[in-house]
């Protein structure tokens, strides 16, 4: 149980573009879902946290209007990356929580984006 | 600014012996603790979880956990090749924004056969 899944695993695009990384929680209804990049030898940094149907929540230093994220359901969530630059070119990872008390955070796969 | 902190090591231990990581934390209202496994390039895995002061233990891993000293341990027993991961702790306080993970930057375990 318990399972996470991202799409795609790996990225590359040009600079400008935009990429957009879905996370499924695929076995449990999943009220929240957290984003996070993990830049090489360094640990998890998390971008926001998202609600089913609520507006996401935006750590300090994130640009809200170029990482957009959607929690349309319970089981998806979507991160894009718009106006890619290669300095985010990073490991994105996704989390869901089934929202119990004790909220424990299941890891989807991640997607490694690299931007030329 | 709450932080967690760990050894980055790396921490070499013949295989079959007992590899012990550890972890302190900042932010005393802290409640719920995570011991998650990456291994390279890939997305972290969850070992153990622990609430209470104490030990508690899953197969061949021990949490230990004491909220006096801000500090929680992982001890993997009879360690294995494959058991060779970097080891996250991450730490979650009350709800809102508090509920949040915060993770350590993580303790390279390498064991050698």
């Amino acid at each position: 149980g318990a399972v996470v899944s991202q799409h795609p695993s790996r990225v590359i695009c040009k600079s400008g573009t935009s990429v957009k990384i879905e996370c499924r929680s695929l076995d449990f209804q999943a009220t929240t879902m957290f984003w996070y990049r993990q830049f090489p030898k360094q640990s998890l940094m998390l971008m926001a946290t998202s609600n089913e149907g609520s507006k996401a929540t935006y750590e300090q230093g994130v640009e809200k209007d170029k990482f957009l994220i959607n929690h349309a359901s319970l089981t998806l969530s979507t991160l894009t990356v718009t106006s890619a630059h290669p300095e985010d070119s990073s490991f994105y990872i996704c989390s869901a929580s089934s929202g119990v008390s004790t909220d424990t955070q299941y890891f989807g796969p991640g997607t490694r984006l690299t931007v030329l | 600014q709450k932080e967690v902190e760990q050894n980055s090591g790396p921490l070499s231990v013949p295989e079959g012996a007992i590899a012990s990581l550890n972890c302190t934390y900042s932010d005393r209202v802290s409640q719920s603790f995570f011991w998650y496994r990456q291994y390279s390039g890939k997305s972290p895995e969850l070992i153990m979880s622990i609430y209470s002061n104490g030990d508690k233990e899953d197969g061949r891993f021990t949490a230990q956990l004491n909220k006096a000293s801000q500090y929680v341990s992982l001890l993997i027993r009879d360690s294995q090749p494959s058991d060779s991961a970097t080891y996250l702790c991450a730490v979650k306080g009350w709800g809102g924004s508090q509920g949040n993970l915060i993770f350590g930057k993580g303790t390279k375990l390498s064991v050698k056969p």
